[in-house]
């Protein structure tokens, strides 16, 4: 089985743009979630969807999104960039209250 | 903000040598996960403990687990060069509102030396 794939791997962005990650889940797994990972606040959940819907919303601004496709992959966007949203972007998948198995990142670069 | 406290922050041991990281948490729990993490890349999963479960073993590491304290220990036996990472802990809460939310400690620095 294929693990979880993000794309792209790395990515540099200017102050001001949008920016969208995208996240393939382990095949079967419906639920897929977001995490940011910075040296100051370390590994903090984003948000959280299962079939299509998401369920579950950590403490970040609207410029944050997501969205889920009928496939399960799903993508995370971020608009108006700041420096402060430089970050490794972490996905997650996971089949219902078991183990959630990580993605190598998406390591975001805003300046 | 992070649910859980990692002790220590940093270990620094020989090869061969055991190490014990612990975790404790804040909430009731439905599972605890840890991870292991190099140098930025992505998260490893390294082993999953419910809440009623007190130890598990996966080769050379032994988890236990003790909801009286809201603590958990990662041993590592018989370390290896290449072991040298961060290890995590993530506790996912109890109750149906947690979907897919892991709260992570802030975790330790295991440098194991050859």
């Amino acid at each position: 089985k294929a693990g979880v794939t993000q794309t792209p791997r790395y990515l540099i962005k200017t102050r001001g743009q949008q920016v969208t990650l995208s996240c393939s889940p382990i095949s079967g797994h419906r639920s897929v979630s977001w995490y940011q990972q910075t040296p100051g606040q370390g590994l903090q959940f984003l948000f959280e969807y299962f079939s299509e819907t998401q369920r579950n919303k950590g403490n970040f601004p609207g410029r944050f999104s997501g969205r889920q496709f009928s496939n399960s992959r799903s993508e995370m966007n971020v608009s108006t960039l700041e420096l402060g949203d430089s970050a490794l972007y972490l996905c997650a998948s996971c089949d219902g209250n078991t183990e959630a198995f990580f993605g190598q990142g998406t390591r975001l670069t805003v300046v | 903000s992070q649910q859980g406290e990692e002790d220590p922050q940093a270990l620094s041991i020989q090869e061969g040598e055991n190490a014990t990281m612990n975790c404790s948490y804040k909430t009731s729990i439905n599972n605890l996960q840890w991870y292991r993490q190099n140098s930025g890349r992505g998260l490893v999963h390294l082993i999953l403990i419910r809440s009623n479960e007190r130890e598990k073993h996966s080769g050379r590491l032994r988890v236990t687990l003790d909801t009286s304290k809201k603590s958990s220990s990662l041993l590592i036996t018989a370390s290896r060069a290449a072991d040298t990472a961060s290890y995590f802990c993530a506790t996912m809460r109890a109750g149906g509102t947690s979907y897919g939310k892991l709260t992570f400690g802030q975790g330790t620095i295991l440098t194991v030396h050859p």
